[in-house]
């Protein structure tokens, strides 16, 4: 399998753009996470989808930040409007039934908002 | 407040010792705990689970405990390499509604040869 596929590796953006970030799950899971990470704040759960439902977005940091989940297999995480404070690695990680199994982490979408 | 709290001292061990990262936590009751291995611009990958109800748990070279009095938990890499160099990170499992894993900010690992 080839694993959670993120894309892209590497954005650089002005402030004010949109930017949309996306994410291939593995094939049979059926939960899908957006983390955020920093260096201050670490690993950072934004939202939990299952069964391609929303299930917990009390991580998002504000309305300027959304996330798709238009099928089983593929999920978008978008800002808009960008704002230096989003420059973070943004990964993408799915399981088989939840948290509490083992979760597969993408290699990252390290955006740097300018 | 809750806290979840790793050494942010990077740990240098010799390679062969064994290395020992602690992962202590507050105000929260995790009904598991994973510790995860992250290398310089990858994501992170999972490792090890251990429950409330394990006191310890193994996997080759692996060892971690959990002593949900101390509100602590240890991660033990015997025979240490040069190979094992990276941040490692340890993960609450908390069951709110739905089961959710909050990340500690990690431990840098290097093993010198």
């Amino acid at each position: 399998d080839a694993g959670v596929i993120q894309s892209p590796r590497h954005e650089v953006t002005e402030m004010g753009q949109e930017v949309t970030l996306r994410c291939k799950l593995i094939s049979g899971h059926n939960s899908l996470f957006w983390y955020r990470q920093t260096m201050m704040r670490g690993l950072e759960l934004l939202i939990y989808f299952n069964n391609n439902v929303p299930i917990d977005d009390s991580g998002m940091p504000e309305d300027r930040f959304s996330a798709k989940m238009p099928n089983a297999s593929f999920s978008t995480l978008k800002i808009q409007p960008s704002e230096p404070r989003d420059s973070a690695v943004y990964f993408c990680a799915s399981s088989f039934k939840g948290p509490g199994n083992t979760i597969y982490f993408g290699e990252g979408s390290w955006l740097t908002v300018v | 407040s809750q806290k979840i709290e790793q050494n942010s001292e990077a740990l240098n061990i010799q390679e062969g010792k064994t290395a020992t990262l602690t992962c202590n936590y507050t105000n929260y009751s995790p009904a598991y705990l994973q510790w995860y291995r992250q290398d310089p611009g990858r994501g992170p990958v999972f490792l090890l689970l251990i429950r409330e109800n394990e006191k310890e748990k193994r996997k080759e070279r692996l060892k971690v405990t959990f002593d949900t009095t101390l509100k602590q938990s240890l991660f033990h890499i015997t025979a240490s390499q040069p190979a094992d160099s990276a941040t490692y990170l340890c993960a609450l499992g908390l069951s709110t509604g739905f089961q959710k894993l909050v990340f500690g900010t990690g431990t840098r690992l290097l093993v010198s040869p």
